[in-house]
């Protein structure tokens, strides 16, 4: 499968706990994103990286979120210290942005679940 | 941040059934998307639509962007318990943002 991967595909964590996911994009996808998808809502954008650039970091929900992309391959979300608000699906996205410019698809990966006890 | 609004939120019908569900703002925009998000999975985009008035097919599903280009609709023609899944519509950008969708579901 060639798609974009995301692990594990479920968590369950005590509150206070730190969690961290691993999401691998499409091979040779040069762009990465991450969304919050809670129940009953559409995915919320958090962030995203060309390559190992992180090119916006704004709408990550608090100082207890991070993601890094050290090598522009694949990626990881850190949640410090996770309430039980932090509940949700996190979704990864990838796509291949070309140096002309214009929109580039975003393909989707199955999801990490998580849930704070 | 432009708002937009689904309609209905949740839809259950019978297996041949038609249905229409809605996408609309008060904004302008340059073009929509419609995606499909099926349990368990992240969303597929289906469709991108660009033009004013323009209508693209997908086999039974239908896509029309409104004239002034701030609403949309997906018609499905004699739904299929395949069809079943959340619908999002979201404006075509790199920061995808996506409506709350309008959870479908196909009574078989």
């Amino acid at each position: 499968d060639t798609g974009v991967s995301q692990d594990p595909r479920h968590k369950i964590t005590k509150r206070g706990q730190n969690v961290t996911f691993r999401c691998d994009p499409i091979s040779e996808h040069n762009r990465l994103y991450w969304y919050r998808q809670t129940l009953g809502q559409g995915p919320e954008f958090l962030t995203y990286f060309q390559n190992e650039a992180q090119l916006e970091k704004s709408r990550l929900l608090s100082n207890r979120f991070s993601a890094e992309r050290p090598k522009g391959s694949f990626s990881t979300l850190e949640i410090q210290r996770t309430e039980q608000g932090d509940s949700a699906m996190y979704l990864c996205a990838s796509s291949l942005a070309s140096l002309a410019g214009g929109y580039n698809e975003q393909f989707f990966g199955p999801g990490t679940r998580l849930t704070v006890l | 941040t432009q708002l937009l609004e689904q309609s209905p939120q949740f839809l259950s019908i019978q297996e041949g059934e038609n249905l229409t569900v809605y996408c609309n703002s008060s904004s302008v925009f340059s073009s929509l998307q419609w995606y499909r998000q099926e349990p368990g999975e992240g969303p597929v985009l289906l469709v991108t639509v660009v033009t004013g008035g323009e209508v693209k097919k997908l086999k039974r599903l239908t896509f029309q962007f409104g004239d002034a280009r701030k609403d949309s609709s997906l018609h499905i023609t004699a739904a299929q318990t395949g069809d079943t899944g959340l619908y999002l519509c979201a404006p075509r950008d790199d920061k995808i943002i996506f409506g709350k969708g309008t959870r479908l579901h196909i009574l078989p």
